[in-house]
């Protein structure tokens, strides 16, 4: 069974630039997560889709960050533009329904200069 | 108080032994828990879910106190890859489902 794909694994940009995360959950999986990990912390939980609707995204900074997730299996999240303290793991996660097992991909490590 | 609180670490324990990690949550009605394990520079993945009965995999022990609302994980007879950060995950389902991860608590098991 093919895991969490995420996209890219790295980024590098200069403040006020934007950037784009692309994540494809595992086939079949209803619920979608993307998570912000600082160095040192935990995983954040910046929003929850359940299939293309949202769950749970009162940790998403709505100014700047915005997610899709059309037709409810891949999904995008987006920064613009980007500040400093951005810089972290993007990570993306799936599950077969809110409150089961969580399965994350790779992650993407942005870089904000 | 945090949502989700854990053990601050690092723990640094010989191989061979015992070691137990706690997990403190506020939200009374949380509904499920999990412990995640993330090496470094890796993304977290399942280490057991936690039942109300206590579980038990291997050398891991999961248990849950929903009085005192805490969840505990116990390591016995630590490996030296057992080394890793330990996530507690507490599921919240009031006015909507949410996810909320603890800080992690390091562990380094050395020879």
């Amino acid at each position: 069974e093919a895991g969490v794909a995420q996209s890219p694994r790295y980024k590098i940009i200069e403040k006020r630039q934007s950037v784009a995360f692309w994540c494809n959950p595992i086939s079949g999986h209803a619920t979608l997560y993307w998570y912000q990990q600082i160095l040192g912390q935990g995983p954040k939980l910046l929003i929850q889709f359940q299939n293309n609707g949202v769950v749970d995204d009162s940790q998403l900074p709505k100014d700047r960050f915005s997610a899709e997730r059309l037709k409810g299996v891949d999904s995008t999240l987006k920064i613009q533009p980007a500040k400093l303290e951005d810089s972290a793991v993007y990570l993306c996660a799936s599950s077969w329904d809110r409150q089961e097992t969580q399965y994350f991909g790779p992650g993407t490590r942005l870089l904000v200069l | 108080r945090k949502e989700v609180e854990q053990d601050p670490g690092p723990f640094n324990v010989p191989e061979g032994a015992t070691v137990a990690f706690n997990c403190t949550y506020s939200n009374s009605a949380s509904q499920s828990f999990f412990w995640y394990r993330q090496d470094c520079r890796k993304e977290p993945k399942l280490l057991m879910s936690v039942y109300s009965s206590g579980n038990e995999d291997g050398r891991f022990t999961a248990q849950l106190n929903r009085a005192s609302q805490y969840i505990s994980l116990l390591i016995r007879d630590s490996k030296l890859s057992d080394s890793a950060t330990y996530l507690c995950v507490v599921n919240e389902a009031t006015g909507g489902f949410k996810t909320i991860f603890g800080a992690g608590t390091r562990l380094f098991v050395k020879a």
